[in-house]
């Protein structure tokens, strides 16, 4: 079964301090993952993408690996803000044989205190 | 929320009403996409369109119905036959027909049952 997996389900940290958020897949066969911020009751924002021939993307603070031999991403943020309180989803996209669907994982919700 | 409208923001509906939830996008794109989400739990596909006047039923099609007379609009009834309606509800499109990678996410409607 296509499955997305990601830990914590939540997280506090300090304004201005680094955070990590895991992702886990076992879809197969793998086109590429996405990592989406979604701001409360607001849709999903895409912040980077990677095919499985990229192991790292950066978006600003936002730096996104990617180890498709153990199926495994990290998006890690760095000099955290307030406005970095967000749920963040990781999507992984199965492969054309399953139509290019996405797989949604339940999200970390990232919360930033001052 | 990059060219996509959604409508209601929130709606409320009794039990045993149809209610049908606006979408609507200016980007041109071919497809578009209803997905469901609740607490805890990744997006959930309901319905997709590749283009004007086809659409499929996505994982979680049943108590719902969609039309697609215009490339524009996508809009989503929610049936009474849908017994647990109560979630968020988010419209995406994407320009690349059949590819579900590259897609772009309205803000959302949130709908309750009372």
């Amino acid at each position: 079964k296509n499955q997305v997996e990601q830990s914590p389900q939540s997280l506090i940290i300090l304004e201005g301090k680094n955070c990590t958020l895991q992702c886990n897949y076992t879809v197969s066969p793998f086109s590429n993952l996405r990592w989406y911020k979604q701001d409360t009751g607001r849709g999903p924002v895409s912040l980077t993408i990677m095919t499985f021939s990229e192991n790292t993307k950066s978006n600003g603070r936002y730096t996104a690996t990617l180890d498709a031999d153990t199926k495994q991403s990290s998006l890690h943020i760095t000099a955290s803000q307030l406005s970095d309180s967000a749920s963040y989803i990781c999507v992984v996209s199965a492969g054309r044989e399953y139509g290019n669907k996405l797989v949604f994982g339940a999200g970390t919700i990232l919360r930033v205190k001052s | 929320d990059g060219g996509i409208t959604q409508s209601p923001k929130y709606l409320f509906r009794k039990e045993g009403q149809n209610v049908t939830l606006s979408c609507e996008q200016n980007l041109n794109h071919d497809a578009m996409y209803w997905y469901r989400q609740d607490p805890g739990q990744g997006l959930r596909l309901i319905y997709y369109s590749q283009i004007v006047n086809d659409f499929q039923k996505g994982d979680i099609a049943e108590g719902y119905s969609v039309s697609r007379e215009k490339k524009e609009s996508f809009p989503l009834t929610v049936t009474s036959a849908q017994k647990n309606p109560t979630a968020f509800y988010l419209c995406a499109s994407s320009g690349n027909s059949g590819d579900f990678s590259e897609q772009f996410f309205g803000p959302g409607t949130r709908l309750t049952v009372l």
